[in-house]
């Protein structure tokens, strides 16, 4: 079965950039998709198609994708950003989630 | 605006069966663009693809449930419906049920999500 591997955590500094990778065998030829999870609440979708945001999601959001690697890049990170981040693709008829990723502002 | 709410038994016996829906308000279960889902997470884990299903009843399952769940959908009610058997202490999550969008891109993301509702399997 496919895997995708994020890492458990990552700290950023308010105002920094954080990017989170998600690593899966050839994810490059794939559509990856990104949701925010906050404490207590819904996951909620960020990115999708590895660069696409949905409305209102702010435009610090953005994806990219290669290989087998996709990065979720937040720029000017805020302290609203601070949640667990997970990617997910679909791969023989399967949705796939990353384990997620915690990011501490 | 799209809304899903998730019901059913906040408590289920080991070894019996799980059962939840998914109300759909706000637009219509039966969208040629759509497939419907549960995902579930266990307190403090990551996110886990259940299954999803289409108005039509075609369905997916993860290949790891797939021996225990049900997915089903009842277009006049709009709702569509989720059963786990023979649920153990690890079967313990919050479940959410969602919308699978298919974009004129030909892409695939779950768009809008229920609020989750939380089941325990304990005796």
């Amino acid at each position: 079965s496919y895997v995708l591997t994020q890492p458990p955590s990552v700290s950023v500094a308010p105002g920094k950039t954080a990017r989170i990778n998600c690593v899966g065998h050839n994810i490059g030829s794939k559509s990856v998709h990104w949701y925010q999870q906050k404490p207590g609440q819904a996951p909620v979708l960020v990115v999708y198609d590895y660069s696409d945001r949905p409305s209102g999601i702010p435009e610090r959001f953005s994806g990219s994708n290669s290989g087998n690697t996709a990065t979720l890049t937040i720029s000017r990170v805020e302290a609203g950003d601070e949640a667990d981040y997970y990617c997910q693709v679909w791969d023989s008829s399967n949705v796939v989630f990353g384990g997620g990723t915690k990011v501490t502002v | 605006q799209l809304q899903l709410q998730e019901s059913g038994p906040g408590l289920a016996k080991p070894s019996e069966t799980l059962s939840l829906t998914c109300s759909v308000s706000g637009g219509s279960i039966s969208s040629s663009n759509c497939y419907w889902g549960w995902i579930r997470q266990p307190p403090g884990k990551g996110l886990e693809w259940i299954g999803m299903i289409y108005y039509s009843g075609n369905t997916y399952y993860n290949p790891s449930l797939r021996s225990r769940v049900t997915i089903s959908v009842d277009t006049s009610k709009n709702e569509f419906s989720l059963r786990l058997s023979s649920v153990t202490a690890a079967d313990t999550a919050v479940y959410y049920c969602a919308r699978r969008f298919y974009d004129t891109s030909g892409h695939y993301y779950f768009d809008f999500w229920g609020q989750g509702t939380l089941v325990t399997v304990s005796s």
